[in-house]
């Protein structure tokens, strides 16, 4: 497709169970970002991916979060054990280095 | 202190009004710039990037001062419709190179 894809759109889940978040960039894209969002709240900076670099991982909260990125495409977060403070939007976005990102629709996940 | 820096509002202007945005950031190496707008709900969504000469698409016109790192944002003729949180976005250069947000400042257009 023409746009960052995430899925699932949504996601409940029980507390301490591990969830897989997906991201397909636009195609050609070098840039991936992750984000979450809470209720009210503004961006969070989760990781960053540019080309083959090391990823940015300074913005993950625990050690129960983990990110990869494969063949310079795809991305899949996971978090382990989640948590209700888990809970939010999260949102991938893609660019060429240096431009401005698109994001896409987000994942709402919701640890009950 | 936040590498950029938004005054979150909310912004409240009657319809036609005209609205000006600030946003500062505070590392030099910052490259390029931009405007998101994110409505309620949904995800942010690319409004206009921002250059040193001033760009205009519009309504919109956006401004950058390198020397003082400041980007600003200015409204004409609001609309009920411009009613969004606006996101002040900055990508900082180098080894650690990525886009930083600015929290974002809410616009409410009244009637």
């Amino acid at each position: 497709g023409a746009g960052v894809s995430q899925s699932p759109s949504n996601k409940v889940t029980e507390k301490g169970k591990d969830v897989e978040l997906r991201c397909d960039p636009i195609s050609g894209h070098t840039a991936l970002y992750w984000y979450r969002q809470s209720l009210g709240q503004g961006l969070e900076f989760l990781i960053y991916f540019q080309g083959n670099s090391a990823p940015d991982k300074s913005g993950l909260p625990s050690d129960r979060f983990s990110a990869e990125r494969t063949g310079g495409s795809v991305s899949t977060l996971t978090i382990q054990r989640t948590q209700q403070e888990d809970s939010a939007v999260y949102l991938c976005a893609s660019s060429f280095s240096g431009k401005g990102a698109f994001f896409g629709q987000g994942t709402r996940l919701t640890v009950v | 202190r936040k590498e950029v820096e938004q005054d979150p509002g909310p912004f409240n202007v009657p319809e036609g009004a005209t609205v000006a945005f600030n946003c500062t950031y505070s590392n030099s190496a910052s490259q390029s710039f931009f405007w998101y707008r994110q409505d309620c709900r949904k995800e942010p969504k690319l409004l206009m990037s921002v250059y040193s000469s001033g760009n205009e698409d519009g309504r919109f016109t956006a401004q950058l001062n390198r020397a003082s790192q400041y980007i600003s944002l200015l409204i004409r003729d609001s609309k009920l419709s411009d009613s969004a949180t606006y996101l002040c976005v900055v990508f900082r250069s180098g080894n650690t190179g990525k886009l930083i947000f600015g929290q974002g400042t809410t616009l409410q257009v009244k009637p």
